[in-house]
């Protein structure tokens, strides 16, 4: 079973604060990833795509890949309470889908 | 860019109803759609995978008679719940891809309420 692993959280952090949300996969053989936002309610909205191993920075977030540890991140600087969300964590799968964790709860305290 | 379209936003109707949900991706076209349900608190859960003009591959315990998909063309797809109850209450959420190892972009989804 192809699966992608998150800590459900929630995790708090201050406003201001640098907010880590780890992501760890098992299928060797997806090649890109994604990161999405889920507020309360809505449906997910793409926030960053990394495709290759190391950094990847857009704004105040930046995705981190490293393959060799099935390991991806993603690091959001300057946490505002508007980036209070449930962050879901995808790789490719093989038939052309996304395996999607089942995402992190990040909540930022003013 | 990558705009996908989900109509209508919200739907309340009586048990015994099909309620049809439109997907539409506006500005790209997609080679593959998805259909996903996600009850309160809880992650999305996979229903279906759509291929333009093939039929839908349906997830485990998903009822294909119950859950009608249509892919007629690259822009669109549809999904009827046919003979809905209560328990199909939930929020119903489209995607849309160009390609493999692309991202899926989402429609705003459709909260669905059978009384």
């Amino acid at each position: 079973q192809k699966e992608v692993e998150q800590n459900s959280g929630p995790l708090s952090v201050p406003e201001g604060a640098i907010a880590s949300l780890n992501c760890t996969y098992s299928d060797r053989g997806s090649q890109s990833f994604f990161w999405y936002r889920q507020y309360s309610g809505k449906s997910p909205e793409l926030i960053m795509s990394i495709y290759s191993n190391g950094d990847k920075e857009d704004g105040r977030f930046t995705a981190q890949l490293n393959k060799a540890s099935q390991y991806v991140s993603l690091l959001i600087r300057d946490s505002q309470p508007s980036d209070s969300a449930t962050y879901l964590c995808a790789g490719s799968g093989s038939q052309g889908n996304l395996i999607f964790g089942k995402g992190t709860k990040l909540s930022v305290k003013p | 860019g990558a705009v996908v379209s989900q109509h209508p936003s919200r739907v309340i109707c009586k048990s015994g109803t099909s309620v049809k949900i439109e997907c539409r991706s506006l500005d790209f076209q997609a080679t593959t759609m998805f259909w996903y349900r996600q009850f309160p608190k809880q992650s999305l859960m996979l229903m279906a995978t759509s291929n333009e003009g093939s039929k839908a591959t349906y997830e485990q315990g998903v009822e294909k008679d119950k859950f009608l998909i249509n892919h007629a063309s690259l822009t669109l797809s549809t999904l009827t719940v046919t003979s809905a109850h209560p328990e199909d209450s939930s929020f119903y959420i489209c995607s849309a891809t160009d390609g493999y190892n692309q991202p899926q972009h989402f429609g705003d989804g459709t909260r669905l309420s059978i009384l």
